[in-house]
């Protein structure tokens, strides 16, 4: 079967940094997407890695290793606003987006 | 804002009730989708139309109609609905007709059945 593994929660402190993994299991890959949910508000999309390596954006970077599997969402200086779920979605050889549960990510000041 | 709009964000319904979810996306977009979002598990995709023609069903139960009478909406018609249904329905729109495309989202629905 297919399937992602991310933490279920995490905590955190403000200005510190976190890293969020993403393991998974699939049938091929096309790509894995990372998307931050706000309670109660729509997922929206956070970066998208098709090939190994780190990218950066901002505050935020998201690595890629095909060969493992894994991937994980680097987020420096956090900040309160940053509390939110993370999503990892990924592309199967079909291009079935294939969803993880998401890490719920608490910030503490 | 993502350019998608939802309506209503909170619905009860009883069981036997009929009622609509309505998506709305302003992105021009040519390719929307449904999720349920139940608590803890991943976002289940449910249907999907590209350029206004379904593509894709994922067996999902018949008390679940979807329609899409043109590229900019989107409605799922719901009908004699379990308690197990309640969960947040989730409306995305993307460029294009693959999910290789980033997918934009609406607000969702928090759906509540008695």
């Amino acid at each position: 079967g297919q399937n992602i593994d991310q933490p279920t929660e995490m905590t955190a402190t403000e200005g510190a940094i976190v890293q969020i993994n993403c393991t998974y299991q699939t049938s091929g890959f096309n790509g894995l997407f990372w998307y931050q949910q706000h309670a109660g508000e729509a997922p929206t999309f956070l970066s998208y890695n098709v090939l190994d390596g780190l990218e950066e954006k901002g505050r935020f970077s998201s690595f890629l290793s095909r060969s493992k599997g894994y991937s994980y969402l680097l987020l420096k200086e956090l900040q309160m606003k940053d509390s939110a779920s993370y999503l990892c979605a990924v592309l199967d050889s079909n291009y079935q987006l294939i969803w993880g549960a998401g890490t719920k990510l608490i910030i503490k000041p | 804002e993502t350019g998608v709009t939802q309506t209503p964000r909170h619905l009860v319904m009883g069981m036997t009730n009929k009622k609509s979810l309505k998506c709305e996306q302003h992105l021009g977009h040519n390719a929307m989708y449904w999720y349920k979002q139940s608590a803890k598990k991943p976002l289940e995709l449910m249907f999907v139309y590209s350029l206004e023609e379904r593509v894709e069903n994922n067996s999902v139960p018949s008390r679940f109609s979807p329609e899409c009478p043109n590229s900019s909406h989107l409605f799922l018609h719901l009908h004699t609905l379990q308690p197990e249904d309640s969960a947040l329905y989730l409306c995305a729109s993307s460029p294009g007709g693959t999910v290789t495309d980033t997918q934009y989202f609406g607000p969702g629905t928090r759906l509540t059945v008695l």
